[in-house]
């Protein structure tokens, strides 16, 4: 089975721009996760979604959004970019929400520099 | 709110020495407590998945522990290798969808 894929790789936008990133999960895994990564504040949850609905948000902005279409990829948009927005955006698919006995499984990341 | 801290935040070793790395966790209701490795400016890799019901799991030289009643887990490396330098995260499982509250990391390197 194919992993996780996300694009693009890498990223660079200037301040307020906005910024759209796509991730594919592992066939038949039904939700998607994302999360911010920054050295200052780590690995911080930003939304999930699962079966096209948005099942939990982190503690972002309203600048950040997402949805996930009918085949399971979903897409972040971050909108008025800011310098703090700068990270690696990861996602992480599932086959359940919320399933104890289930990892989640981690796409490469998407490095976004924000100038 | 849950609240995940590890440490060290780094640790060198050499080749072929035991290890502990540490994780601790404020909210004791968690219904898993996750292990990943990180390699540098990848994605991360699930290492291992203790369920709150149990006590320890173990995939070849990695042994993780879980203790709800005092907040911690341990992940023991045996035999550490150059190649399992990387940053591991632990990372609590509360409830409410996927959402993870992942710890600080601890970066590992095992020299020669």
């Amino acid at each position: 089975k194919a992993g996780v894929t996300q694009t693009p790789r890498y990223l660079i936008k200037t301040r307020g721009q906005q910024v759209t990133l796509s991730c594919s999960p592992i066939s038949g895994h039904r939700s998607v996760s994302w999360y911010q990564q920054t050295p200052g504040q780590g690995l911080q949850f930003l939304f999930e979604y699962f079966s096209e609905t948005q099942r939990n948000k982190g503690n972002f902005p309203g600048r950040f959004s997402g949805r996930q279409f009918s085949n399971s990829r979903s897409e972040m948009n971050v909108s008025t970019l800011e310098l703090g927005d700068s990270a690696l955006y990861l996602c992480a698919s599932s086959s359940t929400s919320g399933g104890v006995k289930e990892t989640q499984y981690f796409g490469p990341g998407t490095r976004l520099l924000v100038l | 709110k849950q609240e995940v801290t590890q440490i060290p935040a780094a640790l060198s070793v050499p080749e072929g020495e035991n290890l502990v790395l540490n994780c601790s966790f404020t909210d004791s209701a968690i219904y898993n407590l996750q292990w990943f490795r990180q390699d540098p400016g990848k994605g991360l890799t699930s290492l291992l998945l203790i369920q709150s019901s149990q006590r320890e799991q173990t995939s070849g030289r990695l042994n993780a522990s879980l203790d709800k009643s005092s907040g911690r887990s341990t992940l023991y490396i045996a035999a550490s290798q150059p190649g399992d330098s990387a940053t591991y995260l632990c990372a609590a499982y509360t409830g409410g969808g996927n959402k993870l509250t992942f710890g600080t990391g601890t970066q590992l390197k095992v020299e020669l």
